[in-house]
């Protein structure tokens, strides 16, 4: 495809259930970065990789999340023992990570509801 | 120091008028500077960038200001139509961690 995807577009999961997104890159693209998005708020930095080498987990809020890109293509997001606090859009991006590029291309974000 | 602070929350604009956001920061590090522009239940699409070696950037209707000395940018969406009611967000990044540290958006609804 010519943009970033990602599955599922909506996830309900009860409390304690174990969640995973999915992200798609753009073809080519280097680096790969996933966001949370509050409602009514901006973005935030969950992690980032270097093709399939995680080399910043800083923005993960708790060992409950985990991501791996092991062929550094596509990656997963995993949740585990979902709580009502990780309700939120999670955002998907990619960037060609070469020399003097920056920008990031988003997709359409996975909205998580947990009850 | 890593905050990127937005104003204002929220702007109603008449058709044809000049739309006007403004973001602040403290982190000397940050080295790019892009807007982003989101429409509801969509990711957000860059609209604009700018590094700190310029002071103005425009493309289109769209326009950045940057002021290195006092460490904020601005965006400035000109003759602003009902189809750029959107939530605009700023950001800022360093070069070598690359990750997008994000304003906390303005809402724009432009009055037809």
């Amino acid at each position: 495809g010519a943009g970033v995807s990602q599955s599922p577009r909506y996830k309900v999961a009860k409390r304690g259930q174990d969640v995973a997104l999915r992200c798609d890159p753009i073809s080519g693209h280097v680096s790969l970065f996933w966001y949370q998005q509050a409602l009514g708020q901006g973005p935030e930095f969950l992690t980032y990789f270097q093709n399939e080498a995680q080399l910043d987990k800083s923005g993960l809020p708790s060992d409950r999340f985990f991501a791996e890109r092991p062929e550094g293509s596509v990656s997963t997001l995993k949740i585990q023992r979902t709580q009502q606090e990780d309700s939120a859009v999670y955002l998907c991006a990619s960037s060609p990570g070469v020399a003097g590029s920056r920008e990031q291309f988003f997709g359409p974000g996975t909205r998580l509801t947990v009850l | 120091q890593q905050q990127v602070k937005q104003s204002p929350q929220s702007l109603i604009v008449q058709k044809g008028g000049i739309s006007i956001i403004n973001c602040a920061y403290e982190n000397t590090a940050f080295d790019y500077f892009p807007w982003y522009q989101q429409f509801p239940g969509k990711g957000p699409a860059l609209l604009i960038a700018i590094r700190p070696d310029v002071s103005e950037k425009k493309e289109g209707r769209f326009t950045i200001s940057f002021n290195k000395s006092a460490k904020q940018f601005s965006l400035h969406i000109m003759d602003s139509q009902p189809g750029d009611s959107a939530t605009y967000f700023c950001a800022a990044s360093a070069s070598g961690t690359y990750k997008y540290i994000f304003g906390t958006g303005t809402r724009l609804k432009v009055l037809a």
